[in-house]
């Protein structure tokens, strides 16, 4: 089975803060995902991943970056966390671009 | 006009009763068609996934597609309590898109 494990799953951080999220997958993946997902907006894309070193920005990009350094490890950055950043944020890898992904549990951030 | 549209719901059934959740599509370039079930503060997991035209079953529940109309359905018969949740259409255009997700409520 694929299995996606994220660092924390949650997490209270002060506005102003750098805010490193972890993700890694066991199944040698190729694309990695970062989404997070609030309320009523449904699943946001904020960056992907097709190889490592490589990266993409998705839908909302704004105020995060990531590194992809190893094949099995995609990381979110928050630079200056900011309260509207308080999220479930949510991970996933696949084998294929358009193929079916695999979700890790999530870290849910609160930014105060 | 989104990409992947759900109804958000909530949609309500009884217990037993059979849960119909639809999702429509833009791109009719589609090929790859998935179902993913979330439960309240968890992450989405797939349920299942449908490739070509026509109906198929894995237990209780059943995916059903249809290219000329840019939908797909799933249904849950003998629907249970414990399949209250949010269901996640996604659409492979080359990339997954996800709809906004349809909440089922099924009371006992």
């Amino acid at each position: 089975d694929v299995k996606v494990t994220q660092s924390s799953r949650y997490l209270v951080k002060r506005t102003g803060e750098k805010v490193f999220l972890e993700c890694v997958q066991d199944m040698d993946h190729e694309n990695m995902f970062w989404y997070r997902q609030d309320p009523g907006l449904g699943l946001r894309l904020i960056y992907f991943s097709y190889d490592v070193k490589m990266k993409e920005k998705g839908d909302i990009p704004e105020g995060y970056s990531v590194s992809r350094e190893k094949k099995e490890r995609f990381s979110l950055i928050l630079e200056s966390a900011s309260t509207n950043q308080t999220s479930m944020y949510l991970c996933a890898s696949s084998l294929a671009q358009g193929a079916q992904q695999y979700f890790g549990p999530g870290t849910r951030l609160t930014v105060t | 006009q989104k990409e992947v549209e759900q109804n958000s719901g909530p949609l309500s059934v009884p217990e037993g009763a059979i849960a119909s959740l639809n999702c429509t599509y833009s791109d009719r370039g589609s090929q790859s068609f998935f179902w993913y079930r979330q439960y309240s503060g968890k992450s989405p997991e797939l349920i299942m996934s449908i490739y070509s035209n026509g109906d198929k079953e894995d237990g209780r529940f059943t995916a059903q597609l249809n290219k000329a109309s840019q939908y797909v359905s799933l249904l849950i018969r003998d629907s249970q309590p414990s399949d209250s949740a949010t269901y996640l259409c996604a659409v492979s255009t080359g990339k997954l898109i996800f709809g906004q997700g349809t909440t089922l409520q099924v009371k006992p």
